[in-house]
């Protein structure tokens, strides 16, 4: 079975640097999202795309935030600044179409680590 | 979105019924029902949806009250790779890119 796949599996950084943070989708999929989960906390949305733009994001996904599809595969998220508080599982999730039948496929996460 | 409410944890014996319930008394007629899972060091994993009717695939059934006010996932062997934290989200297309909000979900817990 297809699966969405993330890389790297654990990314360790310094404060204040860039991050970015990797995902293929499974292929034929068309709606992209990116979610996050703070140590035992809740697995928030953080950013959906879909035609090469955002189609929605919430109030985490600030101006430090970014995200891009840099070719046919690939969709990634870019944090320009990390702050300590940035530590968390991110997890990328891709969706053949909105309709009702079409469940989330999430890969296993990337854990950010902020030195 | 509407809010689910489920108990925060639970627990059941290897190879019996569990019943996980999940309370959305605020939902709205275009709420679909959704089940996903997350087991200890992975992403979540989707389960089941329905809107009115009951629904059964390999993984679990759903059981949806006649009002639709609330709904259990019915896992009817459960085994020890089923120990994971429950999500019980609804989900209007019409009102939402289709992002997942996510409660604290049931944590099962599943005794050999």
């Amino acid at each position: 079975e297809p699966e969405v796949t993330q890389t790297p599996s654990h990314q360790v950084t310094q404060m204040g640097q860039e991050v970015i943070l990797r995902c293929v989708p499974i292929s034929n999929h068309l709606y992209f999202y990116w979610y996050r989960q703070i140590l035992g906390q809740k697995v928030e949305f953080l950013v959906s795309f879909y035609n090469n733009e955002i189609s929605e994001k919430s109030e985490i996904f600030d101006d430090q935030f970014s995200v891009e599809r840099p070719d046919g595969s690939n969709f990634t998220l870019k944090i320009r600044s990390t702050k300590l508080e940035d530590s968390a599982m991110y997890f990328c999730a891709s969706i053949l179409t909105r309709g009702i039948n079409q469940p989330q496929h999430f890969g296993d996460g990337t854990r950010l680590s902020i030195l | 979105d509407a809010k689910t409410t489920q108990p925060n944890s639970m627990e059941s014996n290897e190879e019996e019924p569990v019943h996980l319930p999940c309370n959305h008394s605020t939902i709205s007629g275009t709420d679909y029902i959704h089940w996903y899972r997350q087991l200890p060091s992975q992403g979540p994993e989707y389960v089941i949806h329905g809107l009115t009717s009951n629904v059964n695939n390999r993984m679990a059934s759903l059981a949806i009250a006649e009002d639709r006010k609330s709904s259990t996932l019915i896992l009817h062997r459960a085994t020890l790779r089923d120990a994971a934290v429950y999500y019980c989200i609804l989900l209007n297309y019409g009102g939402s890119q289709g992002n997942l909000i996510f409660g604290k979900g049931t944590k099962l817990s599943v005794k050999p």
